[in-house]
């Protein structure tokens, strides 16, 4: 069965903190993605990876990072975390071939405080 | 830009009732259209994919059409049970894109026992 996996549900952090999101996926997918969602805004994509040690920005990348070091893992930082950061972040991944059918985790709620 | 529109925002129906949840899209050059379900405070599960070349799609109780001339989706559910209540959003992928999928809002759909 298809699996992604994000390393917290909950995390709370103070302002100012480096923070580290990671996601883990077990189906060999070259594609990789992370997403914050927020009330009224709906789902908006931050970066995402087609390939290990390769990113591009999505459409909200201001005060994030990425690293995808292994095919498996991608993970998203916060440089240096503020209030305005405090959202649903949801991971997902999907395979360059056939249906591109993109698979999401359970997602991690983070507060900034 | 591609915009993807769901109507209605929130919806109640009694249980056992047939519904349409509806999808707009404005730009037809895509490469396939995905509904997900999310239940509160959880990630994102995967309903139905349909090709850009597809019609409709059906998986149990659920069925999905697509007019991409019209750009236009329909995720139609029978006989609707309580444990049927979630947000339902719908994705684009826009035709030769690596991965990024564009979100609707979302419909919130309660069905009451």
């Amino acid at each position: 069965d298809v699996k992604v996996t994000q390393s917290s549900r909950y995390l709370v952090k103070r302002t100012g903190e480096k923070v580290f999101l990671e996601c883990v996926q077990d189906m060999d997918h070259e594609n990789m993605f992370w997403y914050r969602q927020d009330p009224g805004l709906g789902l908006r994509l931050i970066y995402f990876s087609y390939d290990v040690k390769m990113k591009e920005k999505g459409d909200i990348p201001e005060g994030y990072s990425v690293s995808r070091e292994k095919k498996e893992r991608f993970s998203l930082i916060l440089e240096s975390a503020s209030t305005n950061q405090t959202s649903m972040y949801l991971c997902a991944s999907s395979s360059s071939w056939g249906l591109l059918e993109q698979y999401f985790g359970p997602g991690t709620r983070l507060t900034v405080t | 830009k591609q915009e993807v529109t769901q109507i209605p925002a929130a919806l109640s129906v009694p249980e056992g009732e047939n519904l349409v949840l509806n999808c707009s899209f404005t730009d037809s050059a895509i490469y396939n259209l995905q509904w997900f379900r999310q239940d509160p405070g959880k990630g994102l599960t995967s309903l139905l994919l349909i090709q850009s070349s597809q019609r409709e799609q059906t998986s149990g109780r659920l069925n999905a059409s697509l007019d991409k001339s019209s750009g236009r989706s329909t995720l139609y559910i029978a006989a609707s049970q309580p444990g049927d209540s979630a947000t339902y959003l719908c994705a684009v992928r826009p035709a030769g894109n690596t991965g990024k999928l564009i979100f609707g809002q979302g419909t919130t759909l309660q069905v009451k026992p």
